[in-house]
Order: C-alpha cells, then structure tokens, then sequence
C-alpha cells in the first residue's frame, strides 16, 4: 500500500527565515504528488503539483517543491516565511485507485 | 470559474442520530470522493463513485453509505452516529476525460455530535 510520510509533526520559524517541510513516499512507480495548506478550520486549498516533466516545481504563494526520485521525496521550500503562512501543511500521493492518500501532515508555527 | 459545492457547511447532531452531507462536483466532472478528517487528523478516503457506480471504498464505516446521482453529485449518509464521527468532511471531484486524474476539493462540512 502506497504511504505518505513527514517527518516533522510541527515546525517553528521566523518570518523572513527559509523554510523546507519534508515528505517521503513509499510508491512503486512515480506517482502524481501534491501540496495542499490547511489554515485552522479550513478547507483544503492546494499549494503545487507534480505529474511528470521538471522536477522543480512552482505553486501558488512562493512555494516551489522539487521530486526526487533517488530519495522518493517532494520536499516543500519557501525561501522567505510570511506570518500568514502558519498553517497545517499536506503532502499526498495519487495511489493506484486514483484516491489521494495523505502524509499526517505538519504544522508551520511563525515567529514575529 | 465553478468548484466543488458542499452542503451544508456546518452540521450539528445528536449520538444515534442520521446525517446526510451532500456534494455538487464541478460541472463535467464525473468522478467523486469522500474523505474524512477527524480533528488534527490527516485526511481519510472514504469512497468513490465514477459513472454513478461505487469506483473505490476506503475505511468507511458500515453504518455510512453513500451514492451518486444522475447529476453526479453525491450524497454521504451516516447513521447511529458516534462521538467519534465529529469531523471535517471533504469532498473531491476530478474528470477522468483529463490526461491526469487531479482531485478538486470542496469546502468540506464540518459534523459534530453531541
């Protein structure tokens, strides 16, 4: 069965500091990878994708991630934090029946 | 441009009572997902219907069932519910006529019982 890991449950940085959140898969083949954000009572709003082509990939707010297949990893990166970047982060892979299966997830704390 | 409609946003029950969460997906697509997510939970698939037949069952409880109607929108029913169905509820809907199988998220319901 496809899994989705992020090994860090909470991070905490300050604003303006560089920002990397880490996602690891367990997946046969390479699979469609996304990033979603979750502010607190929210719903699911998603941040960039990965289907196939370059592996640096660009989404929405200065978020880039990049696919490496060697390390079966999509890690998110943001080079400079907004406050109003504080949110609960989602990696999730496309499984085999077209159902997302999502990482647990890992909270982004920002420090005035 | 349209997205994936959930009704109602907010739903507030009583143990052992029934609940039904609908979901609008966006116009032309035929496939829908539920997903659940308990509180600080990641989300959970559910199930999912292509073409009005069940396409995919997750960890749905038996006391849930769920279908998709001529119009393709759907509708989760849950029954006997239990402290522990208090959740946010997702809905996604994606068109398999695209090259790639991406997953529109509605809103979600948030059900809490009492």
């Amino acid at each position: 069965a496809q899994s989705v890991t992020q090994p860090d449950i909470h991070i905490t940085v300050s604003e303006g500091a560089s920002l990397e959140l880490r996602c690891n898969y367990s997946y046969g083949a390479t699979p469609y990878l996304f990033w979603y954000v979750q502010s607190p009572g929210q719903g699911l709003q998603l941040l960039l994708k990965y289907f196939s082509g370059d592996t640096l990939v660009q989404g929405i707010k200065g978020f880039e991630a990049e696919f490496k297949r060697s390390q079966s990893s999509f890690n998110l990166r943001k080079p400079s934090v907004h406050w109003s970047d504080a949110a609960e982060y989602f990696c999730a892979v496309e499984d085999y029946g077209q159902n997302f299966v999502f990482g647990p997830g890992t909270r982004l704390s920002v420090l005035p | 441009a349209a997205g994936v409609i959930q009704s109602p946003r907010h739903l507030i029950k009583e143990k052992r009572e029934t609940a039904t969460l609908k979901c609008y997906p966006i116009p032309r697509h035929d496939t829908v997902y539920w997903y659940q997510q308990g509180p600080g939970q990641d989300p959970q698939f559910l199930i999912s219907f292509y073409e009005k037949m069940q396409s995919d069952k997750g960890s749905i409880p038996d006391r849930f069932s769920a279908q998709q109607f001529s119009d393709y929108h759907s509708e989760l029913n849950m029954s006997s519910l239990e402290l522990g169905d208090s959740a946010l509820y997702f809905c996604a809907s994606s068109s398999t006529g695209g090259i790639y199988n991406e997953q529109f998220f509605g809103p979600g319901t948030r059900l809490t019982v009492l």
